[in-house]
């Protein structure tokens, strides 16, 4: 089946600094991938769609200086958090569709932050 | 605000019993209904997913009973395992694989 893979799977950073997450699509092409956080025992909650080739699209609320998306390939989408403080530590996650038509959503294993 | 609303928070089901989750929407644009099945420290995995156009999807031991005039959907997972305790996430798309999740619901299943 089409697998969406992160990395790194987890990820200790000072406050201050920079962390960057990869979001690749192994078997399948992918000009859309979404992100998502997750804190502990809730929900996943938007936070921007990447598109390929253009800028990405940020939820309402989602700061778009701090959490920078790229998306430089068909199957590959960078999250950077910038100037990390404690307080975006979280579990974050991507997906994308393998079938183009929204049909399918695989996510990624996600990748946890931790901002000390 | 919520998009979509899920219940209960969670749910504890013996071995062999029935586990059913209940989310609700409001947004008739919503043509996209997954179900997510999350393990701790893992990301969601699909479990089943359903159109507005069907009623009822099988897959196994999972179930998706969809009402469109109701706008509610539910998942019924049969012969409930220990290996189904997990976080259970509906979600909607309205818009292609744009997600938006429900609250999440926490089952148990006691051998």
């Amino acid at each position: 089946g089409a697998v969406v893979s992160q990395h790194p799977s987890w990820v200790i950073c000072k406050s201050g600094t920079s962390v960057k997450i990869e979001c690749r699509s192994l078997d399948f092409q992918a000009t859309t991938m979404f992100w998502y956080r997750q804190f502990p025992k809730q929900s996943l909650m938007l936070m921007a769609t990447s598109n390929e080739g253009s800028k990405a699209t940020y939820e309402q609320g989602v700061e778009k200086d701090k959490f920078l998306i790229n998306h430089a390939s068909l199957t590959l989408s960078t999250l950077t958090v910038t100037s990390a403080h404690p307080e975006d530590s979280s579990f974050y996650i991507c997906s994308a569709s393998s079938d183009g038509s929204g049909n399918t959503i695989y996510f990624g294993e996600g990748s946890w932050l931790t901002v000390v | 605000q919520q998009q979509v609303k899920q219940s209960p928070q969670s749910l504890i089901v013996q071995k062999g019993g029935i586990s059913i989750i209940n989310c609700a929407y409001e947004n008739t644009a919503f043509d996209y209904f997954p179900w997510y099945q999350q393990f701790p420290g893992k990301g969601p995995a699909l479990l089943i997913a359903i159109r507005p156009d069907v009623s009822e999807k099988k897959e196994g031991r999972f179930t998706i009973s969809f009402n469109k005039s109701a706008k509610q959907f539910s998942l019924h997972i049969m012969d409930s395992q220990p290996g189904d305790s997990a976080t259970y996430f509906c979600a909607a798309s309205n818009s292609w694989g744009k997600l938006q999740f429900g609250a999440g619901t926490q089952v148990v299943v006691t051998p």
